[in-house]
């Protein structure tokens, strides 16, 4: 079956702009995750969705980062006025059980 | 703060020995999660382990976990090149969100 998608799978962008990276996941998983990837920091958590229960938000480095999930399904998190420590890939993931099935991600630049 | 330790980070073997990585943790938990990433690729997942004692093998990967310990392992045995990749042990928070804490991972290379 079809798997977590996120979009664009590439992305560069001037420092100051705002950036939106989508990610669908895998039909009929109530829970959702976003993560970055990172050399300085490794693999951090950003934000979780459950249902229609408010976020948890903890993991999110600032409040340039916002993220929302629509219908319960699609979720786009935004960067604002991006900086060059945003460049990352951040990683998406759905979860069924105990489980959570990671997308491809997308590779932000910031430059 | 949970925190995840890996070692070692870099491991470089010859094809056909057995090694082994370790995954400590700092404070409790029952869930542990190991994922295989290659270079530019997402997190493929390849064990899960629940419980203390759990012990879970595919092919020449075996994961254990010692939760009195805050300890799990990932055995190689008979490694071959097709393994080459970064190893992540993740380990799952207490409280409602699951969310993942991770290791910082370990790049193994194996050498024909």
């Amino acid at each position: 079956g079809a798997g977590v998608s996120q979009s664009p799978s590439n992305k560069v962008t001037e420092k100051g702009k705002d950036v939106e990276l989508r990610c669908d996941p895998i039909s009929g998983h109530t829970a959702l995750y976003w993560y970055r990837q990172s050399l300085g920091q490794g693999l951090e958590f950003l934000i979780y969705f459950q249902g229609n229960s408010a976020p948890d938000k903890s993991g999110l480095p600032s409040d340039r980062f916002s993220a929302e999930r629509t219908g319960g399904s699609v979720s786009t998190l935004t960067i604002q006025r991006t900086q060059q420590e945003d460049s990352a890939v951040y990683l998406c993931a759905s979860r069924s059980g105990y489980e959570q099935y990671f997308g491809p991600g997308t590779r932000l630049t910031v430059t | 703060e949970l925190k995840v330790e890996q070692n070692p980070l870099f491991l470089s073997m010859q094809e056909g020995k057995n090694y082994t990585i370790y995954c400590n943790y700092s404070t409790t938990s029952d869930r542990l999660y190991w994922y295989r990433q290659d270079p530019g690729k997402s997190l493929e997942s390849l064990f899960v382990l629940l419980s203390n004692g759990a012990v879970k093998q595919e092919g020449r990967l075996m994961a254990s976990l010692d939760t009195k310990a805050r300890l799990s392992t990932l055995h190689i045995t008979a490694a071959v090149h097709d393994l080459s990749a970064t190893y992540f042990c993740a380990v799952e928070m207490v409280g409602g969100a699951q969310k993942l804490v991770f290791g910082q991972g370990t790049r193994l290379t194996i050498n024909p």
